[in-house]
């Protein structure tokens, strides 16, 4: 079964600059996650989709980020301006439902200069 | 909201000898824990969860045990294998199943 895929690995910036993020979730997967890792700490939820709709969105910082997942499937997740303190991991997950298993893809590395 | 935080940042255990690693939090509506090993470059990778109406579970070199009364548990992998070397997570989650992540402990196996 192949897993979560993400793309880019690896991104650098500056500041003020506009970056997108892309997730491919396993296939049959309802609900998907987008989670911000920051250096040295443990990932931070950003945004839950369960399908095609927002779950959960309050720990994303809306006046920059914002997220979709139009087809209930890959999702993209944006930033705009990114600013020096995004830089971080970012990671996508699903899950069969909510209440399962969450399955990670490998992250994209964020660096803003 | 939920707070959850490990003990030690590092642990350095030899080849061979058991690890233990712990965590807690604050919230007592939280009713299901995971732990997670993430690797350098990868994501978290399930390792093993409990439910609150448990106090222990095992599963295949590795044993979780909650203790509710003072909101704590632990990882306990036996007879640690170099590719045991990994950051730990543990993760605390409510009924809505959306996990708060502590912060990590780097274990490091020695030869």
């Amino acid at each position: 079964e192949a897993g979560v895929a993400q793309s880019p690995r690896y991104k650098i910036i500056e500041k003020r600059q506009s970056v997108a993020f892309w997730c491919n979730p396993i296939s049959g997967h309802a609900t998907l996650y987008w989670y911000q890792q920051i250096l040295g700490q443990g990932p931070k939820l950003l945004i839950q989709f369960q399908n095609n709709g927002v779950v959960d969105d309050s720990q994303l910082p809306k006046d920059r980020f914002s997220a979709e997942r139009l087809k209930g499937v890959d999702s993209t997740l944006k930033i705009q301006p990114a600013k020096l303190e995004d830089s971080a991991v970012y990671l996508c997950a699903s899950a069969v439902a909510f209440y399962n298993e969450q399955f990670f893809g490998p992250g994209t590395r964020l660096t803003v200069l | 909201g939920e707070s959850v935080g490990l003990h030690l940042p590092t642990l350095s255990v030899q080849e061979g000898d058991n690890s233990i690693i712990n965590c807690a939090y604050s919230n007592s509506a939280s009713d299901y824990f995971i732990w997670y090993k993430q690797e350098s470059g990868k994501g978290p990778q399930f390792i093993i969860d409990i439910r609150s109406n448990m106090d222990k579970r095992q599963g295949q070199r590795v044993t979780v045990l909650l203790n509710k009364t003072v909101k704590h548990l632990s990882l306990q992998i036996a007879a640690t294998q170099p590719g045991d070397s990994a950051v730990y997570f543990c993760a605390g989650a409510g009924s809505a199943r959306q996990l708060t992540f502590g912060s990590g402990t780097q274990l490091t196996v020695l030869p």
